[in-house]
C-alpha cells in the first residue's frame, strides 16, 4: 500500500491556461474526494466519487472545473482558464465506506 | 451551513507538557468527528475519530473528547515531544450519505524543548 498519490506535487502557470492533477487513491479504496485547500484554510470539499460515478459536488465547483474517475481507479481534475483566485492546494483522499479518509499530499497549483 | 471554529492562534507548549486543543461547532451534531495533523506542504494525516455516541477515545498520547451537548471536541497529546510541532485540523462527517468532510481552519502547535 503506497497511500495516495498526487501528480504533479506543484504546478505553475499563466492566468487563462489549463490545467490537470492526477490522483492515484489507495487500491482498494471506491470512494474517492477532491478538496482545495488555501493558506491558512482547512481543505474545502469539491467534488466526491463512488467507482466511477461523480456523486456529488461542491457549488466551489464552477464550470471551469470538471472532474473524472473513468474505470473507478485514478481521477483527474482540469481546471479550464485558469484565474489567480484558482491558486491553492489541491488535495486528493480516498476511503470506503465508514472508514476514515486518506490524502495524498496534494498539488500545489500558483497562477502567474 | 455547518461552522467549525479552531483557535487560530498557535499554542505554544514546553515539551513534556500536556498539549489541549479545542474544536467548537454549530448547528446539527456530526456522525463522526475526526482529528488530522498536518505538516507544511503536505497533506492531511488522520489521526483519530469518535462517534457521536462516544464520549472519549484514545490512542497511545493521544486523547478525544467528543460534548454533542457544548458541541466540542478536546484534542490532548500527553507528553508532547517537538515532533508533536504541527497544524491540527478537527474535521466533522456529515451525515450526508456520502460522507463530505467539513474541516475547521487548524489550530497550529509548537513544542518547544
Amino acid at each position: 500500500d503506497t497511500g495516495v498519490s498526487q501528480d504533479p506535487r506543484h504546478k505553475i502557470t499563466k492566468r487563462g491556461q489549463n490545467v490537470t492533477f492526477r490522483c492515484d487513491p489507495i487500491s482498494e479504496h471506491n470512494r474517492l474526494y477532491w478538496y482545495r485547500q488555501t493558506l491558512g484554510q482547512g481543505p474545502e470539499f469539491l467534488t466526491y466519487f463512488q467507482n466511477e460515478a461523480q456523486l456529488e459536488k461542491s457549488r466551489l465547483l464552477s464550470d471551469r472545473f470538471s472532474a473524472e474517475r473513468p474505470k473507478g481507479s485514478f481521477s483527474t481534475l482540469e481546471i479550464q482558464r485558469t484565474e489567480q483566485g484558482d491558486s491553492a492546494m489541491y488535495l486528493c483522499a480516498s476511503s470506503n465506506l465508514g472508514e476514515p479518509q486518506h490524502f495524498g499530499d496534494g498539488t500545489r497549483l500558483s497562477i502567474l | 451551513s455547518q461552522k467549525i471554529e479552531q483557535n487560530s492562534e498557535a499554542l505554544n507548549i514546553q515539551e513534556g507538557k500536556t498539549a489541549t486543543l479545542t474544536c467548537n461547532y454549530t448547528n446539527y451534531s456530526p456522525a463522526y468527528l475526526q482529528w488530522y495533523r498536518q505538516d507544511p506542504g503536505r497533506g492531511p494525516v488522520f489521526l483519530l475519530l469518535i462517534r457521536e455516541n462516544e464520549k472519549e477515545k484514545r490512542k497511545e498520547r493521544l486523547k478525544v473528547t467528543f460534548d454533542t451537548t457544548l458541541k466540542q471536541s478536546l484534542f490532548h497529546i500527553t507528553a508532547s515531544q517537538p515532533a508533536d510541532s504541527a497544524t491540527y485540523l478537527c474535521a466533522l462527517l456529515m451525515n450526508t450519505g456520502f460522507q463530505k468532510l467539513v474541516f475547521g481552519t487548524g489550530t497550529r502547535l509548537l513544542v518547544s524543548p
